[in-house]
């Protein structure tokens, strides 16, 4: 069935970096595109950012667009997103999410979420 | 605010349907077959429940289903249950993009 497994959330100051890292297991990570999406506490969902099953396709949310940088490590079953410059508006559970299948379809498998928290 | 708009609720009784609705524009919902829903409770991560449009993933209970006209697509369950009460995003690709919903709390009452 396949399971993900996000960490790295915690609570960081504004202007702040963190790198949350995301562990698939269960399924070929190397042939499935992957996303990040977040919410915000009682709010809804906003997708974040997309790579292609190789990393050669990125996309971004003009929300995060230079300051969020997404990544992925094959060899180790892994995803990644490297945000800097951190502002309040950022605190949000983070979603790591795996590609139906299509590039565009839906989100099959979610990790748990890992909370960011961006205060001062 | 949400690129795609969602009632913020709905409600219906055990057993009867209720249809959420989400309407975007030309550029998601009308210009792509590639319209998502997803079912959360609270404090848990989103299930896909509905994908291109009208397909579900297996365990997906056929009380979901999923349809789609011109700008707006909609989400119908059927036969309601005490445990299909939870909150239910929309999603479209947008072209190098994905947008949501702002989400509908269904009610079951």
């Amino acid at each position: 069935e396949g399971q993900l497994v996000e960490s790295g959330g915690g609570l960081v100051q504004p202007g702040g970096s963190l790198r949350l890292s995301c562990v698939a297991s269960g399924f070929t990570f190397n042939t499935y595109e992957m996303d990040w999406v977040r919410q915000a506490p009682g709010k809804g969902l906003e997708w974040l950012s997309y790579i292609g099953s190789s990393g050669s396709a990125i996309f971004y949310a003009d929300s995060v667009k230079g300051r969020f940088t997404i990544s992925r490590d094959n060899a180790k079953n892994s995803l990644y997103l490297q945000m800097n410059s951190l502002r309040a508006e950022d605190t949000a559970v983070y979603y790591c999410a795996r590609d139906v299948g299509y590039t565009g379809d839906g989100f099959d498998i979610w990790g748990q979420g890992t909370m960011v928290t961006v205060s001062s | 605010q949400s690129a795609l708009t969602q009632p913020p609720s709905a409600s219906g009784s055990p057993g009867q349907s209720v249809t959420i609705s989400c309407t975007g524009t030309s550029s998601d919902v009308g210009g792509y077959n590639y319209v998502s829903w997803y079912q959360q409770h609270p404090g848990k991560a989103p299930k896909l429940m509905i994908h291109e449009v009208t397909k579900r993933p297996s365990g997906v209970p056929d009380r979901f289903s999923g349809s789609k006209s011109g700008n707006t697509a909609s989400l119908t369950v059927s036969g309601l249950q005490a445990e299909d009460e939870a909150d239910y995003y929309c999603s479209s690709y947008a072209g190098s993009k994905w947008v949501f919903g702002g989400g509908t709390k269904l009610t079951v009452l």
